[in-house]
């Protein structure tokens, strides 16, 4: 099945400064990369999704980049708020599969004030 | 107001007694899931749901049974808890059609003694 790898775990940064986020996927055939931002005691949101026929996506200070070719898509956000703060999990979903999500472990951002 | 409930919201018993997690969406979403959450294994599929009837299984669904008789419920059933499935879990929905977006519930934090 697929697998998702997530790094770094723990990421903490200057407010104003960019945070990247890092996915790799295992299955070839996986055809649709969601990201959900998970704030503490809350369930996660959808923040940012990209498929698999397009290279980038912006929405306004977020954006997510996918290569096929080396499996992996990445997360970047800008000009960071404190209210980023949050964990942040990629997903890949199976190719063949029209709801198996695979999620990576997840990633720790602080940013600092 | 489109959501995603479930309940209860926290739940602590014993090993062995039966329980039930209930799970609704009023949007009318086709597809529908139950994950669990643990510290630093992020977001794992238990089961999934295509439509009424139609039920697969995710990446850890030992010791859960699913059912799917109504398009907006889909309880998760744990015939006999045991302490290894303390978690916090979520269920989330979301439409066949053009949107990928998945919601979430606000989740069930389950304790087992």
């Amino acid at each position: 099945g697929e697998n998702v790898e997530q790094h770094p775990s723990t990421l903490s940064v200057q407010e104003g400064d960019s945070a990247v986020i890092k996915c790799t996927y295992s299955d070839s055939a996986s055809n649709y990369f969601p990201w959900y931002k998970q704030e503490l005691g809350k369930r996660p949101q959808l923040i940012i999704d990209i498929r698999s026929n397009v290279g980038e996506k912006k929405d306004q200070r977020i954006a997510v980049t996918l290569n096929k070719t080396a499996k992996h898509f990445s997360l970047h956000i800008t000009e960071t708020q404190p209210e980023d703060s949050a964990v942040y999990f990629c997903a890949a979903r199976s190719g063949g599969s029209n709801y198996k999500l695979t999620f990576g472990k997840g990633t720790l951002l602080t940013v600092n004030p | 107001e489109a959501q995603v409930t479930q309940n209860p919201r926290y739940l602590i018993t014993v090993t062995g007694k039966k329980l039930t997690v209930t799970c609704s969406q009023n949007m009318n979403h086709e597809y529908m899931s139950w994950y669990r959450q643990d510290p630093g294994l992020g977001l794992r599929q238990i089961y999934y749901s295509m439509n009424v009837e139609v039920t697969d299984k995710g990446d850890v669904p030992e010791g859960y049974k699913v059912s799917r008789k109504e398009k907006r419920n889909f309880p998760l059933i744990l015939e006999s808890p045991s302490p290894n499935q303390t978690s916090l879990y979520f269920c989330a929905s979301r439409d066949r059609g053009r949107s990928d977006t998945q919601y979430f519930g606000p989740g069930t934090r389950l304790t087992v003694l």
